[in-house]
């Protein structure tokens, strides 16, 4: 699976949009981006996905690029319970070995 | 209501005890996984199952085994070769081929002393 960096921690306050930017320079053709939501001492939660251009769905958008070689979750004016940790995975699931590896994600807190 | 359970929660041991995870899933999904969490990183994989009585090792596979008789239940072993056991372990279970989203279990956080 191509590895993706994304920072390791961001600040917000409620309310306001939040970015999240991950990089995938060695994606591969076949590559969806996908993102999830942990909550401490909870299992990860699938957020939206995505192969390019945009996506969007109840909580969030996905911005894709042309190149494909980033991708942004934003997520519109937060709450305290957006705080958690959002990992990028990027991979072919498409085989059915639906292998994911997380890096260790990037941490958002938001503040009142 | 479909889902998958992790039973327990909260799981204490003594250190040279051996320990048995239990996951269970009424999702009919084929594919049960095993990951370890410990604070502050990512998740990785352990031991993955991808149909009854076939089980492949993870990155992270020493110390540990599994077993999968059933296709609602994939147990994970954690034994006492494993050096730092003490973790947060998810078990998850994707639907299948072309769907991207993985279901994960609630967790069980295990501490060994």
């Amino acid at each position: 699976l191509a590895k993706t960096t994304q920072p390791i921690s961001m600040d917000s306050y409620e309310g306001q949009e939040v970015n999240i930017t991950c990089s995938h320079n060695n994606i591969a053709t076949n590559d969806y981006i996908t993102w999830y939501q942990q909550f401490p001492s909870q299992g990860p939660r699938f957020i939206i996905q995505g192969y390019k251009t945009k996506v969007t769905n109840e909580v969030a958008s996905l911005f894709i690029p042309a190149d494909r070689k980033s991708s942004t979750l934003s997520l519109p004016r937060v709450s305290l319970s957006d705080t958690a940790v959002y990992y990028c995975l990027v991979g072919d699931f498409s085989g059915g070995y639906n292998k994911l590896i997380f890096g260790a994600g990037t941490r958002l807190a938001v503040h009142p | 209501d479909g889902g998958i359970t992790q039973s327990p929660k909260y799981l204490f041991r003594k250190e040279g005890q051996n320990v048995t995870l239990s996951c269970e899933q009424n999702l009919n999904h084929d594919a049960m996984y095993w990951y370890r969490q410990d604070p502050g990183q990512g998740l990785r994989l352990i031991y993955y199952s991808q149909i009854v009585n076939d089980f492949q090792k993870g990155d992270i596979a020493e110390g540990y085994s599994v077993s999968r008789e059933k296709k609602e239940s994939f147990p994970l072993t954690v034994t006492s070769a494993q050096k730092n056991p003490t973790a947060f372990y998810l078990c998850a279970a994707p639907p299948g081929q072309g769907n991207y989203e993985q279901y994960f279990g609630p967790g069980t956080r295990l501490t060994v002393t």
